[in-house]
This record gives C-alpha cells, structure tokens and sequence, in this order.
C-alpha cells in the first residue's frame, strides 16, 4: 500500500539550531511531493513541492527539501529556525495515477526562544 | 488565505445524528477535496470530485457521502455519527483533475466537527 513516513513526531530546538525532517514514501512510479505546514490554530500551508527536474528545491521561509529517488526520501531543512516555525510539519505525496495527497503523520515543531 | 472556505466552523452534535459540511473551492478550480484529520489517523484523504462528477475514493466511510454542485462548492454529509467521527474535516481545492503534473492543492480552514 502506498504510505508516507514521517521518523521525528516531535522534535524540540533551539532558536538558529538547523532542523531536519525526515520523510520517506512507498510508491514505485512517478510522484509529486509536497511539505505543509500547519501553524497552531490554522489550516495547511505549502511550504514546497516538487514536480521534476532539480531535486533540491526550495520553498517559502528559507526552508528547503531534497529529492532522492533512490532512497524514496524527501527530507526537509532549514539552516536555522526560528520561534515563528513553531507548527506542525507535514509530507505528503501525490502518487502519479491520482490526484488525492498521501500525508505522513506530521511531526510537531517546538522551537524554543 | 487560501481563498477555499469552509461552514461551519466548528459544529457540536450528538451521536447518532446526521450533519453536512459546506466547502466552497477557490475561483476557477474545479476540483474539491475532503480530508479528515484525527489524532490517530493523522490527514486522510476521503473523496475527489472533479467539476461535479466522483474522481477518486479513499477511506470513506459508507455512512459519509459526497457532492459537488454545478456552483462546484461541496458538501461533505456524515450521518449516524459516532464519537470516533469526531475530527477536523478539510475541504481542499485544486484548478485541475489532478492527476497531472504541476497540480497543487489549496486547503480551507477546516470544520471541527465534535460527536458527544
């Protein structure tokens, strides 16, 4: 069954500490891939997305994710992360024969001041 | 803002009873999609529709049913509802089928929706 794995549900950081997510998809064919975020209280924002060609793309608050195919992985960074990144992170895939999004579990940010 | 807006917003009832959940898409998309968030299921993917006609299913449940109008605003009907319904229920909207590329996928706000 296709599935989207998120490995960290909570991780807690230190203001300009980096950040990794991780994130890893089962589907063998071709997929969109997307990071939304969720800040407390809202609805889901993208962050980025990938649909081809460079697999290091970037998104909006100086986050970035990098495809690797061989490793199915999507993982998500930023150099250094401020309070206002306090949310729940989400990966989610769009299998290439559909158009429903498969979300990961979501990983919950808490970035101390 | 993403532009897509959902009603109620919160919505309180008892089990056993019937409610719908109102989305309206963004301008000029033609699909909806409904997604249910819960502690443990986590954002599942519910049902498609693509300019007034079913696209895709997902784990939807046979007491919940869908529509798109020709307006193409949804509704999301949940009936003999139990206490494990209880969830945020997101409306989301893209411009295409979305089966094709480049396809993203505005979300609402949400409907809380609380069974007791």
């Amino acid at each position: 069954a296709q599935s989207v794995s998120q490995h960290n549900h909570h991780v807690i950081l230190s203001e300009a500490a980096s950040l990794e997510l991780g994130c890893n998809y089962s589907y063998g064919g071709t997929v969109n891939l997307f990071w939304y975020v969720q800040y407390p209280g809202q609805h889901l924002q993208l962050l980025l997305k990938y649909f081809s060609g460079d697999p290091l793309v970037k998104g909006i608050k100086g986050f970035e994710a990098e495809f690797i195919k061989s490793k199915f992985s999507f993982n998500l960074r930023k150099p250094s992360v401020q309070w206002s990144d306090t949310a729940e992170y989400f990966c989610a895939v769009r299998p290439g024969n559909t158009g429903k999004l498969i979300f990961g579990q979501g990983t919950t940010l808490q970035v101390k001041p | 803002d993403s532009g897509v807006t959902q009603t109620p917003k919160h919505l309180i009832t008892a089990t056993g009873q019937r409610v719908t959940l109102r989305c309206s898409p963004r301008s000029g998309d033609l699909s909806v999609y409904w997604y249910q968030q819960s502690l443990d299921q986590g954002l599942q993917f519910l049902i498609q529709y693509y300019n007034g006609e079913e696209r895709a299913k997902g784990n939807i449940l046979e007491r919940f049913s869908a529509q798109q109008f020709p307006d193409l605003h949804s509704e999301l009907n949940l009936s003999s509802l139990e206490l494990g319904d209880s969830a945020l229920y997101f409306c989301a909207s893209s411009v295409n089928e979305g089966r094709t590329s480049y396809n993203e996928q505005f979300f609402g706000p949400g409907t809380r929706l609380t069974v007791l």
